[in-house]
């Protein structure tokens, strides 16, 4: 079965400062996503990364994929409070068509 | 209605109960899926409905039953559940092809608890 882990789960950040949150995955896959939940609320698509080298950036967040070395990272820039939630990442597998499986999740909280 | 629809968003049942989570997707998807969050679990995929096939995870206990009558609509029968089987249950759906970026759209969850 496919593993997709995250690191850090938990990171606790002040406002103003940049970090890389990183999504590891244990076998071949060329379709990577990102999601954003915040307490008590569903999952909201962030990012699509379709292929190696891919990289897509929205307001302070920059995602990025290297399907070669099986990893992904969400870079954030100048954190903000507003970005406090759980972010994860989420790996489809072309040959199953269908199934996607998910990482553990990265809590961040952002402090003012 | 626009996008994923769950209900009921709450549910409390004893554990010789049977319910029914319902959902349902307007954006015209092809593929239907049911997802376990448990507190301090990743997301844990049960069902999916696509293109009329089903796809399982065996790890899903039987006292879990998904139907899924056409391509808008998707049931979880649960019935003699356990107390750890409470969690927040997503729906999500998405238009399965080599031609878009098929992503998840989420529902907003049935958080159940099992007494």
């Amino acid at each position: 079965e496919l593993k997709v882990e995250q690191n850090p789960l938990f990171l606790s950040m002040q406002e103003g400062k940049n970090y890389t949150i990183y999504c590891n995955y244990s076998t071949t896959s060329d379709r990577l996503y990102w999601y954003r939940q915040d307490p008590g609320k569903s999952l909201e698509s962030l990012f699509v990364l379709l292929s190696n080298g891919a990289v897509k950036q929205e307001g302070r967040l920059m995602a990025s994929l290297d399907t070669k070395a099986r990893l992904s990272t969400l870079h954030i820039t100048a954190a903000v409070h507003d970005l406090s939630a759980t972010y994860f990442c989420a790996v489809g597998l072309s040959n199953t068509g269908n199934q996607f499986y998910f990482g553990t999740g990265t809590s961040l909280t952002v402090i003012p | 209605e626009t996008g994923v629809t769950q209900t009921p968003r709450h549910l409390v049942m004893g554990m010789t109960n049977k319910k029914s989570l319902k959902c349902e997707q307007h954006l015209g998807h092809n593929a239907m899926y049911w997802y376990k969050q448990s507190a301090k679990k990743p997301l844990e995929l049960m069902f999916v409905y696509s293109l009329e096939e089903r796809v399982e995870n065996n790890s899903v206990p039987s006292r879990f039953s998904p139907e899924c009558p056409n391509s808008s609509h998707l049931f979880l029968h649960l019935h003699t559940l356990q107390p750890e089987d409470s969690a927040l249950y997503l729906c999500a759906s998405r238009e399965w092809g080599r031609s878009n970026t098929g992503e998840l759209f989420f529902g907003e969850g049935s958080r159940l608890t099992v007494l």
